[in-house]
């Protein structure tokens, strides 16, 4: 299975401020996943970045807030863009993997905790 | 995606076995029933997955309804590292890219 490392691990950052956040893979994947996780909340997908193409963004996400960058079959960014406090979360790279006979499954980063003040 | 139901919480005592159970009586044929947990701090990380038949590796078992509208996550023996939010999700099988959509999950509480 893949091995994903994700920086940074946790920043505290002012409103009005972006942040880039960082996904490098240790293998060479289609498909790489952005999710959010707020509070005390289960994971929401934010975008899907495939290389080559523009992220697709899932519904109450858009490429001005979140801008995605997909250089390479092994990396991507997610930009956090004129950060406010309701941005504070966990923000998750994800790959998928093949399972073998059943198909495909996926591996998280670690995360990066931001909190916005 | 169809949808899945689970309890919000299970309590269980180390050593003990665990059931996890997971309702998606809208499953088609072709979806896959997945499991993940996210253990505290941490991102989710892969459990276990199965189409029909149950399912068993080192961290856990999947048993599967003969309908297909349930199944169940058994942990033989829970231990305190096991304290962690389960997710049962249902990915479209076959083919790549096939988006995960998580629910709330379990949280599932390990006593010594």
């Amino acid at each position: 299975s893949a091995v994903i490392s994700q920086k940074p691990s946790r920043d505290i950052c002012q409103r009005g401020t972006s942040l880039t956040i960082q996904c490098q893979v240790d293998s060479q994947v289609t498909m790489m996943f952005w999710y959010r996780q707020q509070p005390g909340q289960s994971l929401t997908l934010i975008a899907t970045a495939n290389q080559g193409s523009e992220a697709t963004y899932e519904s109450g996400f858009v490429i001005d807030k979140f801008p995605i960058s997909r250089p390479n079959l092994t990396f991507s960014t997610l930009t956090v863009s004129n950060m406010s406090p309701e941005d504070s979360s966990i923000y998750l790279c994800s790959v998928e993997v093949f399972a073998g006979p059943g198909g495909y499954g996926y591996t998280f980063g670690s995360g990066t905790r931001l909190t916005v003040v | 995606d169809a949808k899945t139901t689970q309890p919000n919480s299970m309590e269980s005592n180390e050593e003990e076995p665990v059931h996890l159970p997971c309702n998606h009586s809208t499953i088609s044929g072709t979806d896959y029933i997945h499991w993940y947990r996210q253990l505290p701090s941490q991102g989710p990380e892969y459990v276990i997955h199965g189409l029909t038949s149950n399912v068993n590796n080192r961290m856990a078992s999947l048993a599967i309804a003969e309908d297909r509208k349930s199944s169940t996550l058994i942990l033989h023996r829970a231990t305190l590292r096991d304290a962690a939010v389960y997710y049962c999700i249902l990915r479209r099988g076959g083919t790549s890219y096939g988006k995960l959509t998580f629910g709330q999950g379990t949280i599932l509480t390990v006593h010594p």
